[in-house]
């Protein structure tokens, strides 16, 4: 089944101890993407691959950090977590051109206390 | 800039139409998607439009003006599980990104 797949879903976490949140996909897309998901903000974008060791900042990438050693997975870290990065995460892939959208992962919900 | 708007709430009685807007300024545009996003869960793709006019998916349809900066997605027959909340997105010109708007959340009433 084509599929993005993120891990872990839940995860609740203490300030400062860093954390690595896992997104990997099976259809061969180029383009991946993280975005964070706030209340009344909608979708902002984190960080994006367009593919293999090429990344770049989204809107929001401040104390993120990415990489994309291989096609498939495209992990988010956050190096010293903090409260304000309490949010939904979602990764998302997708093909570089034409009419297709974005297939998304499930979605990690990230609590920093 | 980017900035895309659309209303926060709508509601609507279930076997109705509804009509959700969407307006954007963007700094280069390559296309808009509607997403569809039920509680706690991912977006799915709903509907893609490049060009003006109409595209038409069974119970949705979505419409695009380039020169107005203007979309809407239309949904006919309402089910109660179409209650979720609506997003539209601009892809820019690189093709590559993809700006989104706050989202609608419709609610569909028996």
């Amino acid at each position: 089944e084509a599929q993005v797949t993120q891990n872990p879903r839940y995860l609740i976490t203490v300030t400062g101890k860093k954390l690595t949140v896992t997104c990997s996909q099976n259809m061969n897309h180029e383009y991946m993407s993280w975005y964070r998901q706030d209340p009344g903000l909608g979708l902002r974008q984190i960080y994006y691959s367009m593919n293999v060791e090429v990344t770049d900042k989204g809107d929001v990438p401040e104390g993120y950090k990415v990489s994309r050693k291989e096609k498939r997975n495209f992990p988010l870290i956050l190096e010293s977590p903090s409260p304000n990065q309490t949010s939904l995460y979602f990764c998302a892939s997708s093909l570089s051109i034409g009419d297709y959208g974005y297939t998304f992962g499930s979605g990690t919900r990230l609590t920093v206390v | 800039g980017q900035n895309i708007d659309q209303p926060t709430e709508m509601t609507a009685t279930e076997g109705a139409i509804v009509q959700i807007n969407c307006t954007y300024q963007t700094s280069g545009f390559n296309g808009l998607f509607w997403y569809q996003q039920h509680a706690g869960e991912a977006p799915t793709f709903l509907s893609y439009n490049v060009l003006d006019g109409l595209e038409e998916k069974g119970r949705f349809s979505s419409f695009l003006s380039r020169s107005k900066g203007y979309s809407y997605l239309l949904l006919k027959e309402l089910q109660m599980k179409d209650s979720a909340s609506y997003l539209c997105a601009v892809r820019d010109l690189d093709g590559q990104n993809f700006v989104f708007g706050p989202g609608t959340r419709l609610s569909v009433l028996p």
